[in-house]
């Protein structure tokens, strides 16, 4: 079957303007992660849904960092006003799992970001 | 930030070699899982072990944990050049998060 899809699968933003990113996880998947991925490093967390709630927001590195997964199946990460630093491969992850730590994750290809 | 470590970061081998990847993590841990990304790609789920078990294999892959020194160690029998990737281990623990180490560059020559 389908796998977790995003798209754009590259964006180049200037430094100042605001993107978005849109994660479609596997029909069905009650669990939805972000993750964000320096050059030459493992992912890292950001943000956590399950369905429609975001119960774990505490891997945002700021305020300019926005997820909404409004009917509980596609999600958009939103980062406004983008910087250097938010230079990086965007990872989307699902799970069917409530329980999602006994389990594997379910990845997309990844958005790679280049903010000029 | 990142509470796992893997080494080598990068490892070089001959096709048909084993090749041996360690992993250590800092805390308690619910279970730790090995992924494969290839360049330019998302991450592939290899194995996952559980807290109370000591080894676990799939086909030619075969992980261990020693929960005592905080460690993990992926075996990959008879590699082939498809084995190339970057591997990394991640771990779930009390915050059920999953936290990745910086993985490690294995490179299988044919």
């Amino acid at each position: 079957g389908a796998g977790v899809s995003q798209s754009p699968r590259y964006k180049v933003a200037k430094r100042g303007q605001d993107v978005a990113l849109r994660c479609d996880p596997i029909s069905g998947h009650v669990s939805l992660f972000w993750y964000q991925q320096a050059l030459g490093q493992g992912p890292e967390f950001l943000t956590y849904f399950q369905n429609e709630a975001q119960l774990d927001k505490s891997g945002l590195p700021s305020d300019r960092f926005f997820a909404e997964r409004p009917e509980g199946s596609v999600s958009t990460l939103k980062i406004q006003r983008t910087q250097q630093e938010d230079s990086a491969v965007y990872l989307c992850a699902s799970s069917p799992f409530r329980d999602f730590a006994s389990y594997e994750q379910y990845f997309g290809p990844g958005t790679r970001l280049t903010v000029t | 930030s990142q509470q796992g470590e893997e080494d080598p970061q990068a490892l070089s081998i001959q096709e048909g070699e084993n090749a041996t990847m360690n992993c250590s993590y800092k805390t308690s841990i619910n279970n730790l899982q090995w992924y494969r990304q290839n360049s330019g790609r998302g991450l592939v789920h290899l194995i996952l072990i559980r807290s109370n078990e000591r080894e676990k294999h799939s086909g030619r892959l075969r992980v261990t944990l020693d929960t005592s020194k905080k460690s993990s160690s992926l075996l990959i029998t008879a590699s082939r050049a498809a084995d190339t990737a970057s591997y990394f281990c991640a771990h779930t623990g009390a915050n059920s998060k999953l936290t990745f180490g910086k993985g490690i560059t294995l490179s299988v020559r044919p």
